[in-house]
């Protein structure tokens, strides 16, 4: 079995400030696991993947995470945060080679950035 | 490049109506296509998944179903909506071996609202 918990539903920074998303997952098998980022009434972008190379993990817009399997944690890290980093985002585990319906999505932490 | 597109961006219907929404991807072949529903402020909950012409596989018992006519293709129906039919619909492509370790690319999502 396995799931995926993202600890805080909300997250507020201040601009320039560190920002840091927090997910633990549980998995049977070595996972991939992933972030989304989602805007207002838009679809989920892909922000970064962890598929058993480097633990640690460069996405776009700045953001990085860091595979912990001791922890069993995957969290988002960026170190200056933006207006523009205002957001949903979603940490997503998998670990079926083969099944879509092992993917599990993570309830979501809303991103609030203060000027 | 892929992109995808999905159709429309908003939609009211009434109770016991049908319902017909269509996704299509450019720029890739034999893709692995995706049905979400994202109800208001929660995650994504996996409704239907394809890797191929004719090939569904449904996660969720309800009264929507899904079709793949083309390779590029995927069309979410219903033929009698429920109230609890609300909630914002996502389409998503993957490409490669294994739907659950692939990344996905979303849509921008259709906002159904049943009246």
């Amino acid at each position: 079995a396995q799931s995926v918990t993202q600890l805080d539903s909300h997250v507020s920074v201040s601009e320039g400030t560190p920002v840091l998303l927090r997910c633990n997952y549980s998995s049977s098998y070595s996972p991939s696991l992933f972030w989304y980022v989602q805007h207002p009434n838009k679809g989920l972008q892909l922000l970064l993947k962890y598929t058993s190379a480097a633990t640690l993990v460069k996405g776009i817009n700045g953001f990085e995470a860091e595979f912990k399997k001791s922890e069993t944690s995957f969290h988002l890290t960026k170190p200056s945060a933006h207006m523009s980093d205002a957001a949903e985002y979603f940490c997503v585990v998998s670990a079926s080679y083969s099944s879509a319906s092992k993917i599990i999505f993570g309830s979501g932490t809303r991103l609030s950035i203060r000027p | 490049s892929q992109t995808i597109h999905q159709w429309p961006a908003t939609l009211v219907q009434p109770v016991g109506s049908p319902l017909s929404l269509e996704c299509t991807v450019e720029g890739t072949s034999n893709p692995n296509l995706y049905w979400y529903r994202q109800a208001a402020g929660r995650g994504l909950q996996l409704l239907f998944y394809s890797v191929g012409i004719g090939q569904i596989s449904s996660e969720v018992p309800q009264n929507l179903s899904a079709s793949r006519p083309q390779d590029r293709q995927f069309i979410l129906s219903s033929k009698k909506l429920l109230l609890s039919d609300s909630g914002f619909y996502l389409c998503a492509w993957s490409v490669g071996l294994g739907t659950g370790r692939s990344a996905q690319h979303f849509g921008d999502g259709t906002r159904l609202s049943i009246l």
